[in-house]
């Protein structure tokens, strides 16, 4: 089946700190990539997707590669401030199935 | 563009009630709608997959006498619990697609329901 695992928080870290969240996943096909921001009190908003091998998708400051030859998609931003202080879910979506799979999702706490 | 909202954004019922929530994309017309739960501090659960005009598709393990889906127009899906029982409670999350060759599902802000 398709499963996405990616690492437990809850993340805290100073403002301008770099943050990575890790992602990795299992497919059954070629999946899509997608990294979704909740923020506090919000509904869940797509933050940015790859929908290839080595695609880049970026958004916001954020980035992340799909890498097929670790089946991952590791979030990253060089300089975090307060207003990214949120859940962030990684997802996949199989072309033939548009059944969304997520991760259990990370906690970012960005202190001033 | 690409909004949609829920309603109500929450709820408080008496267990054995019944209880309905709205779903609603404001600028599209969405072909498909889908139907999450999230408990705390947890990711989404897929429950359903609705489609306009035709019945909902179910996950495994989700009752679908228990949780009522209706896709009246390609605008508005609704979520009805029926016989709300404290377990029901938990955070309700609607997404849709705009069309079917789409990846991208834009979700709602979510209807929390607190079960008595």
């Amino acid at each position: 089946g398709n499963s996405v695992t990616q690492m437990e928080g809850p993340v805290t870290l100073s403002e301008e700190a770099f943050l990575t969240i890790n992602c990795t996943y299992t497919a059954t096909g070629y999946p899509s990539l997608f990294w979704y921001v909740q923020y506090p009190g919000e509904g869940l908003q797509l933050l940015l997707k790859a929908t290839k091998a080595d695609d880049k998708g970026s958004n916001k400051g954020f980035e992340a590669t799909y890498r097929k030859e670790t089946t991952s998609f590791h979030l990253e931003k060089g300089s975090v401030q307060v207003s990214d202080s949120a859940v962030y879910f990684c997802a996949l979506i199989i072309s033939n199935d548009y059944k969304l799979s997520f991760g259990a999702g990370t906690t970012v706490t960005v202190r001033a | 563009g690409a909004v949609v909202s829920q309603h109500p954004s929450w709820v408080i019922c008496k267990s054995g009630t019944s209880v309905k929530i709205e779903c609603r994309s404001l600028d599209f017309q969405a072909t498909t709608m889908f139907w999450y739960r999230q408990f705390p501090k947890q990711s989404l659960m897929l429950m359903a997959t609705s489609n306009e005009g035709s019945k909902a598709t179910y996950e495994q393990g989700v009752e679908k006498d228990k949780f009522l889906i209706n896709h009246a127009s390609l605008t508005l899906s609704t979520l009805t619990v029926t016989s709300a029982h404290p377990e029901d409670s938990s955070f309700y999350i609607c997404s849709a697609r705009v069309d079917r060759v789409s990846d991208t599902q834009y979700f709602g802000p979510g209807t929390r329901l607190t079960v008595l």
